[in-house]
């Protein structure tokens, strides 16, 4: 079955450290792999997705991921963490078990970051 | 702004109820779906369109239902409303040229339904 996990509910940064969010898949066949951002009352914002090619993907707001296949993972990364940054977090994948394109999603993950 | 609008922000209605919600797309986007974001369930994707079919369902009860129109709108009917369908719904776009398995999902910014 395809599915992605975030283990960690909450992740708690000071600003100007690294950050990384963690995000596990299973599925058949290659990955299609996504990371979205919810701001508080606000719509899901696209940052990136892996589909083929370079294992580091690198996506808006300065954030970029990494793919790496034999962990099956998809970590999100930023160099140096932003107040601004603090936001829910979602790692998605594609479903390929049909030819629609509906999007599997994790259950989130809540990144703070303190100043 | 992702380019996908969705009305009304807000929805406050009672059980037994029935509501609308609206989603234009993209311009240029043919695929629409619908998800709903609640606390317990998080974020389920319930339904496609792709240019005015049906193209996938996922966890969508019987009581509700969508269509796409002419002109690329999406409209999702919730019927019979309980406590349990309080959520914020989502719909999303997508170029969605059939075959396409990588095209990018911009979602707009909700719609928050709240049933008493």
């Amino acid at each position: 079955a395809q599915s992605v996990a975030q283990p960690e509910d909450q992740v708690n940064v000071a600003e100007g450290n690294p950050l990384t969010v963690k995000c596990t898949y299973s599925v058949s066949g290659n990955p299609y792999l996504f990371w979205y951002v919810q701001y508080p009352n606000r719509g899901l914002q696209f940052l990136l997705k892996y589909i083929t090619g370079d294992n580091l993907v690198k996506g808006s707001y300065g954030f970029e991921a990494e793919f790496n296949k034999s962990q099956t993972s998809f970590h999100l990364k930023k160099p140096s963490a932003l107040v601004s940054d603090s936001a829910l977090y979602f790692c998605a994948v594609r479903d390929m078990r049909s030819s629609a394109s509906k999007i599997i999603f994790g259950s989130g993950t809540r990144l703070s970051i303190r100043p | 702004d992702s380019g996908v609008t969705q009305t009304p922000k807000h929805l406050i209605t009672a059980t037994g109820q029935r509501v609308t919600l609206r989603c234009s797309p993209r311009s240029g986007d043919l695929s629409v779906y619908w998800y709903q974001q609640s606390l317990d369930q998080g974020l389920q994707f319930l339904i496609q369109y792709y240019n005015g079919e049906e193209r996938a369902k996922g966890n969508i009860l019987e009581r509700f239902s969508a269509q796409q129109f002419p002109d690329l709108h999406s409209e999702l009917n919730l019927s019979s409303l309980e406590l349990g369908d309080s959520a914020l719904y989502f719909c999303a776009s997508s170029v969605g040229v059939r075959g396409a398995t990588t095209d990018t999902q911009y979602f707009g910014p909700g719609t928050r339904l709240t049933v008493l």
